[in-house]
């Protein structure tokens, strides 16, 4: 099914260890995002990127990295992960600036 | 930076009631839209509003753009069960807003739906 895929599902980690999480899209779409959300938060925009090979900060940027090497692939990377960052992280991407389509999403645990 | 309030934030009803959810902003917004994320799941677009008074139904869904561009709310009627989930305002600033704001979504807390049969 077309659509917005992450990996992994779900990963546990310990203090200050990496990580990267991948998100992938076969739409075509030029945007792509990555939001977490916690309990009464909603959801945050951590990074995004509007084409291949440009990536910007969004609201909760801090300790996390972000690449788009290629239009489909869009990275996260945690370079020494806290137990502040234990959410669900969700990639999503869109034509332009309608319609997102997210992906399933991926559960972080950092103990 | 922008600020959404949703509310409220969580909801019991039973099977067959209506719901009223709405969000308001702090600032004015492009585009309106409402989410619906199933456990486990992402959000999924339900209905996308476009211009300041616009009233969009979607089956049970009925959602309005306020006139001030700065709230929103979304009705459903005749509540069943797999209405069951969370609920997500989200606003769209207008394009060339803070130069790369433009497609960037700012979303609501969410309101949680319990619905009881």
């Amino acid at each position: 099914n077309a659509g917005v895929t992450q990996t992994p599902k779900f990963r546990v980690l310990k203090t200050g260890q990496s990580m990267t999480l991948l998100c992938a899209q076969d739409m075509n779409h030029e945007y792509m995002y990555w939001y977490r959300q916690d309990p009464g938060m909603g959801l945050r925009l951590i990074h995004y990127s509007v084409g291949e090979g440009t990536t910007a900060k969004g609201e909760v940027p801090d300790g996390y990295n972000v690449s788009r090497l290629k239009k489909q692939n869009f990275l996260l990377g945690l370079e020494s992960a806290a137990p502040s960052q234990t959410s669900v992280y969700f990639c999503a991407s869109s034509y332009l600036a309608y319609g997102y389509t997210f992906g399933s999403g991926t559960r972080l645990t950092v103990v | 930076g922008q600020q959404l309030n949703q509310s409220p934030q969580s909801m019991f009803i039973q099977e067959g009631e209506d719901v009223s959810m709405n969000c308001t902003s702090s600032s004015i917004f492009n585009t309106w839209l409402w989410y619906k994320q199933d456990p486990g799941e992402g959000p999924v677009l339900l209905i996308a509003l476009y211009k300041a008074g616009e009233l969009t139904s979607n089956g049970r869904l009925t959602a309005q753009f306020g006139i001030t561009r700065k709230d929103s709310f979304l009705n459903i009627s005749a509540s069943i069960p797999s209405d069951v989930g969370i609920y997500f305002c989200a606003g769209q600033p207008f394009p060339g807003a803070g130069g790369t704001s433009y497609g960037k979504l700012t979303f609501g807390q969410g309101t949680i739906l319990t619905v009881h049969p």
